[in-house]
């Protein structure tokens, strides 16, 4: 079974900071997906990255899949209250079906 | 299009009754998914179909059932409800294996 570790777990930071969090694997994704889930609803697709040592921005946040395609970050910039939720990164493997997904990182930005 | 919605939002059960949530996606996807998500354990996937009249165990499958048999639909039945079981329930959808997966807003539930 393919694990995504998510780091960190918990994370709480003020207005207009910058944050990056971690998804980890030993194993090797074909891709990887970030979702953002926000109180009572269900996930939501941020990006998508295919390419090893790929790197995708959207507004402030930029997405990075490692060289070896076994590991992603998102970097946010400037962080707004708006950002706070559930980030969840999850990787697809070759012909499988299935989505491997991490058990998310929980990110409040406080005003 | 509204794309994947579930029924109900919120149920409340005691152990040992049965109950059916359904998931509707009108995106014409073949791929369809149900998801468990507890505190710390992430979301873990119980079944998931293929196509129409296929269904297949995920991580997590015992005490629940499925059956896909239009396209659009995905049941997940709880035959013998256990306070194991109360968690909130996710249904998702994928037009291709490995692709976005649209997600349902959910299904709280309350086992007793």
């Amino acid at each position: 079974t393919q694990l995504l570790e998510q780091s960190p777990q918990f994370l709480s930071i003020q207005e207009g900071e910058n944050l990056t969090v971690y998804c980890n694997s030993s194993s090797v994704f074909s891709s990887l997906q970030w979702y953002r889930q926000e109180p009572g609803e269900g996930p939501v697709l941020l990006v998508t990255v295919v390419t090893g040592g790929e790197v995708k921005k959207l507004k402030r946040l930029t997405f990075q899949f490692g060289d070896a395609r076994k590991d992603s970050s998102l970097h946010i910039t400037a962080a707004q209250p708006g950002d706070t939720g559930l980030y969840l990164c999850a990787g697809a493997e070759g012909s499988n079906y299935k989505l491997t997904f991490g058990k998310g990182t929980l990110l409040t930005v406080n005003p | 299009n509204a794309g994947v919605t579930q029924t109900p939002k919120f149920r409340v059960l005691k152990t040992g009754q049965s109950m059916t949530l359904l998931c509707a996606q009108d995106m014409n996807h073949e791929y369809m998914y149900w998801y468990r998500q507890d505190p710390g354990m992430g979301l873990r996937l119980i079944h998931y179909s293929v196509g129409e009249g296929t269904t297949a165990k995920g991580e997590v499958p015992d005490g629940y059932n499925v059956s896909r048999l239009k396209k659009q639909n995905f049941l997940l039945g709880l035959e013998s409800a256990a306070p194991s079981q109360t968690s909130v329930y996710f249904c998702a959808s994928s037009y291709f294996r490995g692709t976005e997966q649209f997600f349902g807003p959910g299904t709280r539930l309350t086992v007793l």
